[in-house]
C-alpha cells in the first residue's frame, strides 16, 4: 500500500519559468515531509523539508507548500535551471517515540527543464 | 566533510551466491539506514540501527538477508543466497539522532543473473 503518491512520472518545463511538482499522502501521522533530487548513478540528495506544523519553508529557489487538511505538498523551483533536471522523490516520515524516523518515499518525478 | 560512503558501486553475481554491500556513515552520524530501490520506485526501508542496535528490522526478508553494525559506525548488508528479485540498488543513509534529514550514499546497483 503506498503511502506516498506522486502521480506524474515526469514533467518538462522551459528553462527561467516555475516548476511544481506534486505529493499526496494517506497517514495522517507523518510528522515530516521532504524532497530529494537524485541525478543517474548517485543517491538521492536532500533538498528542502517541512514540519507538519507549518504551511510553507522556502530556502532560495525551493519552497515546499503542505496541506494537510488535503493531505497534499508540492515542491515549487523559480525559476527553473537545466541542472535542475533530475528525478524528485516526495518523502515522508512518521515520528516514532524514539524520535527518530523512518521514510516513506513515493515513485519520483522526472523534472526536464528545456534550455 | 564526507558524505555517505558505499562499496562496491556495481556488483554482478549469479543466482545463489552470497553478496555483501559495505556502509561507512557520515561522522557522528547515530543512525544508520539500508534501503532498497527497485526500478521506477522509491526507496524502501529494510534495516535502521542506532548506534550498534537493529531498532526497526520489520521490512528485512532475514530468511537470507542479514545486516549488522559492529561498533556503531560501519555497516554490513549481507544476502546469501541471492536470487533474482534482489537485484535493484541498495542504498546506505544515515542522520543525527533527531533528524529528520537522512544522507544518502550512491548506492550499489546488484544485478542477479
Amino acid at each position: 500500500d503506498q503511502q506516498v503518491k506522486q502521480n506524474s512520472p515526469s514533467l518538462s518545463v522551459q528553462e527561467g519559468r516555475i516548476s511544481i511538482l506534486n505529493c499526496d499522502y494517506t497517514n495522517s501521522m507523518f510528522d515530516y515531509f521532504l524532497w530529494y533530487k537524485k541525478y543517474p548513478a548517485e543517491g538521492p540528495t536532500f533538498l528542502i523539508s517541512i514540519s507538519s506544523i507549518k504551511d510553507k519553508n522556502e530556502d532560495g529557489r525551493f519552497t515546499v507548500f503542505l496541506n494537510k487538511s488535503a493531505k497534499h505538498l508540492s515542491l515549487h523551483i523559480v525559476p527553473s535551471q537545466p541542472g535542475d533536471s533530475a528525478v524528485y522523490f516526495c518523502a515522508a516520515s512518521p515520528r516514532d517515540q524514539t524520535g527518530a524516523n523512518n521514510l516513506f518515499f513515493g515513485t519520483g518525478t522526472r523534472l526536464t527543464v528545456i534550455p | 566533510e564526507a558524505g555517505v560512503v558505499q562499496s562496491p558501486r556495481y556488483k554482478i553475481i549469479e543466482k545463489k551466491q552470497p553478496v555483501a554491500f559495505w556502509c561507512n556513515p557520515i561522522s557522528g552520524h547515530n543512525t544508520l539506514y539500508w534501503y532498497r530501490q527497485n526500478l521506477g520506485q522509491g526507496p524502501e526501508l529494510l534495516i535502521r540501527y542506532e548506534n550498534e542496535e537493529a531498532v526497526d528490522d520489520s521490512q528485512l526478508p532475514k530468511d537470507r538477508f542479514s545486516a549488522e553494525r559492529l561498533k556503531g559506525v560501519d555497516s554490513t548488508l549481507k544476502i546469501q543466497p541471492a536470487e533474482l528479485g534482489d537485484s535493484a540498488v541498495y542504498l546506505c543513509a544515515s542522520s543525527l539522532r533527531d533528524g529528520p534529514a537522512q544522507y544518502f550514499g550512491p548506492g550499489t546497483r546488484l544485478t542477479v543473473l
